[in-house]
């Protein structure tokens, strides 16, 4: 069973500060890792993906991939209010289906 | 990137009914497409995956003969919930991907089926 794990929150963090979100996931062959923001009522929109080891930036975000340990995260600097959504963790091998893990909650404070 | 519109993005129909949700690839050419429900504040639960000009791929525990798939075109797909019932109510989501896309997939905006 193909798994993505993730802490479903709340996680509440203040304005300005950096939020981490951590995925983990079970399928040693995956290759590929999203992460998509959902806002309540609304669908996922892709954020970033990420294909090799170690860190890569856009803007306030910034996905980090540790394949050997089964881990993919992601960090938010500078946190606003609008940042407050569900962030789902995605894997996949190529070609083959997405897996989703439950989604975590995030909630930044003014 | 890519995107993926779908269509309507809210609808009330009658028990008994059917109600017929598009959703289309805007600017690349989707090979597959992937059809989700949602209920609030639970996760994506994948229905089924359509691959253009076959026919779709059903998850375990989603009736297929319910849930109709067509992805006839590579362009577009479409699910008919046939004879809907309250307990059908969901959010309804689509997604896509393409050569263009690459391995990435993009959502639809969703479609709020509320069936009374």
């Amino acid at each position: 069973q193909k798994e993505v794990e993730q802490n479903s929150g709340p996680l509440s963090v203040p304005e300005g500060a950096i939020a981490s979100l951590n995925c983990t996931y079970s399928d040693r062959g995956s290759q590929s890792f999203f992460w998509y923001r959902q806002y309540s009522g609304k669908s996922p929109e892709l954020i970033m993906s990420i294909y090799s080891n170690g860190d890569k930036e856009d803007g306030r975000f910034t996905a980090q991939l540790n394949k050997a340990s089964q881990y993919v995260s992601l960090l938010i600097r500078d946190s606003q209010p609008s940042d407050s959504a569900t962030y789902l963790c995605a894997v996949n091998r190529v070609g083959q289906n997405f897996v989703f893990g439950p989604g975590t909650r995030l909630s930044v404070l003014p | 990137g890519a995107v993926v519109s779908q269509h309507p993005s809210r609808v009330i129909c009658k028990s008994g009914t059917s109600v017929k949700i598009e959703c289309r690839s805007l600017d690349f050419q989707a090979t597959t497409m992937f059809w989700y429900r949602q209920f609030p504040k639970k996760s994506l639960m994948l229905m089924a995956t359509s691959n253009e000009g076959s026919k779709a791929t059903y998850e375990q525990g989603v009736e297929k003969d319910k849930f109709l798939i067509n992805h006839a075109s590579l362009t577009l797909s479409t699910l008919t919930v046939t004879s809907a019932h309250p307990e059908d109510s969901s959010f309804y989501i689509c997604s896509a991907r393409g050569l263009h896309s690459g391995n990435t997939i993009y959502f639809g905006e969703g479609s709020w089926l509320t069936v009374v």
